[in-house]
């Protein structure tokens, strides 16, 4: 079976900084890219990245680039999401997601169950 | 940035409807269009990819249709773990993946 399991919920202070977790299992994990998605508290879902764990090539949504850094350990088949200096404004779940290629297409399956992160002072 | 827009934006329905969604996006994408399912504290799901294809495992009640800059999600003879909110989201550029807004179907 195919899954992404995330690291648990976080709370941390403005200023402090935070990685996350994304284990990949069940497939050959440096063949897809894969993704992060935030979701802010009863708001919808917003692509922040990709890292293609093969050569680490990395995109970054213009509206995070600067903000995190997504990065790859393969040797644990990990994806990190890692903020040097949180803000409250950080406060969402977090969602780490395996791109499949169809054809020219694809599309975001299976998704990490997601990672709370609550930032407040 | 490519736009999508979702209508309505909740949607009361009954157990046994017939109920569409509908995503518009701001150009033309061609079928880059995929359908996604979130219940309450859980991760979304994707439903129906390149906007017709029903991914495997899921229900023969939803279907997809659309292409260019229109897309309807349908489901047929709604179920009681059918409500939830959908999203719609555009492949077309696949490192400017954009959602649309959500739609919550509730249970009326």
């Amino acid at each position: 079976e195919v899954q992404l399991v995330q690291s648990g919920a976080e709370v941390k202070k403005p200023g402090e900084s935070l990685k996350i977790s994304c284990k990949g299992s069940g497939y050959i994990f440096t063949n897809n890219w894969i993704a992060w998605v935030r979701q802010m508290p009863g708001k919808g879902l917003e692509w922040m990245g990709s890292i293609y764990p093969s050569d680490s090539d990395t995109r970054y949504s213009p509206s995070f680039q600067g903000q995190v850094t997504i990065t790859f350990d393969m040797s644990i088949t990990t994806a990190y999401l890692q903020w040097s200096s949180l803000k409250a404004s950080d406060t969402a779940i977090y969602y780490c997601a395996r791109r499949v290629p169809f054809g020219s297409d694809n599309w975001l399956d299976p998704w990490g169950q997601g990672t709370l992160v609550t930032v407040s002072s | 940035d490519i736009q999508m827009t979702q209508s309505p934006s909740s949607l009361s329905a009954s157990v046994g409807d017939r109920v569409s969604i509908t995503c518009r996006a701001s150009e033309s994408i061609s079928t880059y269009l995929n359908w996604y399912q979130q219940k309450p504290g859980r991760a979304p799901k994707v439903l129906i990819y390149s906007a017709s294809n029903l991914q495997s495992g899921v229900p023969s009640r939803f279907s997809g249709s659309g292409s260019g800059t229109d897309f309807t999600l349908t489901i047929s003879n709604l179920q009681p773990e059918d409500f939830a909110t959908y999203y719609c989201q555009q492949s077309y550029s696949t490192f400017k993946y954009t959602f649309g807004q959500g739609t919550k179907l509730e249970i009326k």
